[in-house]
């Protein structure tokens, strides 16, 4: 079945700096890559996603790049705030069996 | 619209008990999706139930099953309880398309 690895495991930025989260998968077939935030007490929010037919999208301060080949997604925060801090998680889904990465802590210092 | 919803939002059970945890997804979706969320696992997938049907499972016991009724709301329920069933289960509902948005959650605790 579908693998997902994220990394880095925990990452801390001052605010205003960029923060880049980075995940791979292993089954080529997946073919969208969702991202979500989740805050302390709340469910995952779904931030931003992107399909296999599209290699990079973008949403105001958020960014995520798909590279099929190398098999592997990228989140990218540019002009961090303290609001940005929570647990990020990737996934990788294969026609709606998704696949969660292990999550990634971002603390971004005031 | 109202997002997705979860009861209860905290449980504490003992061993051996059974649990029913219940999610109404947002109005209008008809795919229900649980999951399991622990420290040291992460974030599975449970089943997904799509117009009373489920359509898709991960990889727990049979202690762990799950209904869906026609108006979409969906029930989860664990039997004979462990000690390691202790943590975060979250409903996720999706439309047609592949976005899927998820609930608060209910903390489940077995002491």
């Amino acid at each position: 079945g579908e693998n997902v690895e994220q990394h880095p495991s925990t990452l801390s930025v001052q605010e205003g700096d960029s923060a880049v989260i980075k995940c791979t998968y292993s089954d080529s077939a997946s073919n969208y890559f969702p991202w979500y935030k989740q805050e302390l007490g709340k469910g995952p929010q779904l931030i931003i996603d992107i399909r296999s037919n599209v290699g990079e999208k973008k949403d105001q301060r958020i960014a995520v790049t798909l590279n099929k080949t190398a098999k592997h997604f990228s989140l990218h925060i540019t002009e961090t705030q303290p609001e940005d801090s929570a647990v990020y998680f990737c996934a990788a889904s294969i026609d709606n069996d998704m696949r969660f990465g292990a999550g990634t802590r971002l603390t971004v210092k005031p | 619209k109202a997002g997705v919803t979860q009861t209860p939002r905290y449980l504490i059970k003992t061993r051996g008990q059974q649990v029913t945890l219940s999610c109404s997804p947002i109005s209008g979706h008809r795919s229900v999706s649980w999951y399991q969320q622990t420290p040291g696992q992460g974030l599975q997938f449970l089943f997904e139930y799509f117009s009373e049907t489920q359509r898709n499972k991960g990889n727990f016991p049979g202690r762990f099953s799950g209904r869906q009724f026609s108006n979409s709301r969906s029930e989860m329920n664990v039997s004979t309880l462990e000690l390691g069933d202790s943590a975060l289960y979250l409903c996720a509902s999706r439309d047609r398309g592949w976005e899927q948005y998820f609930g608060p959650g209910t903390r489940l605790t077995v002491t």
